[in-house]
């Protein structure tokens, strides 16, 4: 089964920063790979599929990148907003979604 | 709208048995693929379980296999999940979740969740 790692598991970060978190396969997935946003108490919000494209409805200070084992997301200009879990998820070999251990992001 | 609803969560003992139900609404269930992901308390997200659009491949994560049973009746736009032999770590909000049909198959509605809590 494919693996999934995330770094940092948590970082702290002020409204306007540059935020970049990684999401690692332990085997090339090419690009099904899936961000997801989880607020406390709620259920997890679809945020970029397929490495790099945007879910509609999506602010465009976040974006995807990487292909094959390596992924980034990142947000431009953290806003308020943002502080939030994120998770990354493998849809490569399918039906087995496996989702990374997920990167809180808090206010430093 | 697109809205998935789950209910049938709550207090069940060590090797009890619960069964939940997320009914779908806005959207033409019959040919969705469905999932179901738990989270246990302070945890992350764990797959649990899928159903094809028409029942015909189910998969189910290694922590559940022989003990939870997903099905679905795309009359009534309904998704389940029977949980038998219960135990202390099955403990965590559920939720239903629907599959993309495009080919990255991203999971791109959520349910609210239930909690399912496992205790003595």
């Amino acid at each position: 089964d494919i693996q999934m790692t995330q770094s940092p598991s948590s970082l702290s970060a002020s409204v306007g920063d540059r935020v970049t978190i990684t999401c690692r396969a332990s085997q090339s997935i090419t690009y099904f790979l899936n961000w997801y946003q989880q607020k406390p108490g709620k259920a997890p919000k679809l945020l970029i599929y397929g490495a790099s494209s945007l879910q509609s409805g999506v602010p465009s200070r976040f974006s995807g990148s990487g292909s094959g084992t390596d992924f980034t997301l990142t947000i431009s200009s953290l806003q308020p907003e943002d502080f939030a879990t994120y998770y990354c998820q493998q849809s490569y070999s399918p039906p087995l979604f496996t989702f990374g251990p997920g990167t809180k992001v808090d206010v430093k | 709208e697109v809205q998935l609803v789950e209910s049938g969560g709550g207090l069940a003992q060590p090797g009890g048995s619960m069964r939940l139900t997320c009914a779908a609404s806005g959207f033409s269930f019959e040919t969705f693929e469905m999932i179901w992901v738990r989270q246990a308390p302070g945890g992350g997200l764990e797959w649990v379980s899928y159903i094809s659009s028409r029942s015909g491949t189910i998969h189910y994560a290694d922590s559940v296999k022989g003990r939870f049973t997903i099905s679905r009746d795309n009359a009534k736009n309904s998704l389940y999940l029977e949980m038998n032999s219960l135990r202390a770590e099955d403990t965590g909000i559920y939720y239903c979740a629907r599959v993309h049909t495009i080919a990255v198959s991203p999971v791109d509605y959520w349910g609210q969740g239930t909690l399912v809590a496992v205790s003595s």
